[in-house]
């Protein structure tokens, strides 16, 4: 079956560590997307790829940092200069051509706990 | 900048009835999408509906469906019948309909968060 697969679902570290979250997805679209989710408020855009070596940042992209060396794969690292890691990290993908909209489908999320 | 707003923060009905989700949005753009996504207790994001603006006919996906007033930039989902499966957090989206296409951002609300009682 087609679809986007974070891991780990949950993921622990101590403060001042890197920690990067994996995102995969075969459902062959060109682009992916990281965005973060806090109590009470929606969703927020960290990072975004169209294609391949190429990635832009989004409204909070400060503290984060992405790579994007396959088409499936899009790992977001969060740094230590994150003041406020602790989040649930959604990663999506879609095509960006043909007829729109360009519907974003969500991967299940990884729960980052930084203490 | 585009704002998307949702002014319940939580809405309770009990099984069958009809329930109105909230959603305004600002743009001052003239072509752009309109997303509704649930997330169940699981946390997966789920595409409910969507709308093009372009489009004046109100999308409809079973029992879901929206009124969607583009001069009062307001985008409400109603579900029908409703089902203890539709408990959930619900959100609404705005996507820009940019030229030439590409990747771009949904912009969303802060949720609504919905329950259906037995």
């Amino acid at each position: 079956d087609g679809g986007i697969t974070q891991s780990p679902k949950y993921l622990f570290r101590k403060e001042g560590q890197n920690v990067t979250l994996s995102c995969e997805q075969n459902l062959n679209h060109d682009a992916m997307y990281w965005y973060r989710q806090d109590p009470g408020q929606g969703l927020r855009l960290i990072y975004y790829s169209q294609i391949v070596n190429d990635f832009q940042k989004g409204d909070i992209a400060e503290g984060y940092s992405v790579s994007r060396e396959k088409k499936e794969s899009f790992p977001l690292t969060v740094t230590s200069a994150q003041k406020n890691p602790t989040a649930f990290y959604l990663c999506a993908s879609s095509i960006v051509s043909g007829r729109g909209p360009y519907e974003q489908y969500f991967g299940p999320g990884t729960r980052l706990t930084v203490t | 900048a585009q704002t998307v707003t949702q002014s319940q923060p939580e809405m309770s009905v009990q099984e069958a009835e009809t329930v109105t989700l909230s959603c305004t949005y600002d743009t001052s753009e003239s072509n752009y999408y309109l997303f509704w996504y649930k997330q169940p207790p699981s946390r997966q994001m789920i595409l409910v509906i969507r709308q093009e603006a372009y489009k004046q006919q109100n999308a409809t996906e079973n029992r879901f469906s929206v009124n969607f007033q583009k001069a009062a930039k307001s985008f409400s989902l109603k579900i029908s019948d409703s089902q203890l499966g539709d408990t959930a957090m619900y959100f609404c989206a705005f996507m820009k309909h940019v030229i030439p296409e590409g990747a771009q951002k949904l912009v969303f609300g802060q949720g609504t968060r919905l329950t259906i009682n037995p």
